[in-house]
């Protein structure tokens, strides 16, 4: 079965240091990759998302993404978090044979930063 | 900025009450979502419909149920809320334009 990895419960960070969320699917064909985030009380909001192409993407909030075929990931990085940033992140895929809007998530890495 | 509301967002409410969130995207998307997130675990999706008339349910069984007569509006119902209908659910629509699911804010449910 398809299923999301995200190997992190809780991170915590400098304010100002480099983050990377890490997420692994299982897939076999060629994923639709998304990562969300989500802050408290709050619905989730899209941050990036890979279907086919350059397999480094760009997204909103200076958050970028690589997907790698090889080892099965999609990992999430800033070079430099701000306060604002601690929130909880969720990666997620395309179900196989459901429409785009049908996503397996993972159980989320929540980001604190510290000052 | 996406225009997809759900109401209420806090209810507490007792055992065997039959209850109703409301879900409105005002952007005239076809497919619809509703997700139910428990603290610390992973969304699953329990509903879904991509167009009026049209409802399936997802991977997640639930004993809750939903109907689309128009468009914009995706409510989900539960006859008899239980405890173990405590969790958030969020609702959600998607644009093929730019293939991205849109979420409400969520309407945090709890049974007493």
């Amino acid at each position: 079965a398809q299923s999301v990895t995200q190997p992190d419960i809780h991170i915590t960070v400098s304010e100002g240091a480099s983050l990377e969320l890490r997420c692994n699917y299982s897939y076999g064909a060629t994923p639709y990759l998304f990562w969300y985030v989500q802050s408290p009380g709050q619905g989730l909001q899209l941050l990036l998302k890979y279907f086919s192409g350059d397999t480094l993407v760009q997204g909103i909030k200076g958050f970028e993404a690589e997907f790698k075929r090889s080892q099965s990931s999609f990992n999430l990085r800033k070079p430099s978090v701000h306060w604002s940033d601690a929130a909880e992140y969720f990666c997620a895929v395309v179900q196989a044979g459901g429409s785009q809007g049908n996503l397996i998530f993972g159980k989320g890495t929540k980001l604190s930063v510290k000052p | 900025e996406a225009d997809i509301y759900q109401t209420p967002r806090y209810l507490v409410i007792g055992t065997g009450k039959k209850i109703t969130l409301e879900c409105s995207q005002t952007m005239g998307h076809d497919k619809m979502y509703w997700y139910q997130q428990d603290p610390g675990m992973e969304l699953h999706l329990i509903h879904y419909s991509y167009g009026v008339n049209s409802t399936e349910k997802g991977d997640l069984s639930s004993e809750s149920t939903v109907s689309r007569i128009r468009t914009e509006h995706f409510p989900l119902t539960l006859e008899s809320a239980r405890p173990s209908h405590t969790s958030q659910y969020l609702c959600a629509s998607w644009t093929g334009n730019t293939g991205e699911l849109f979420f409400g804010e969520g309407s945090r449910l709890t049974v007493l």
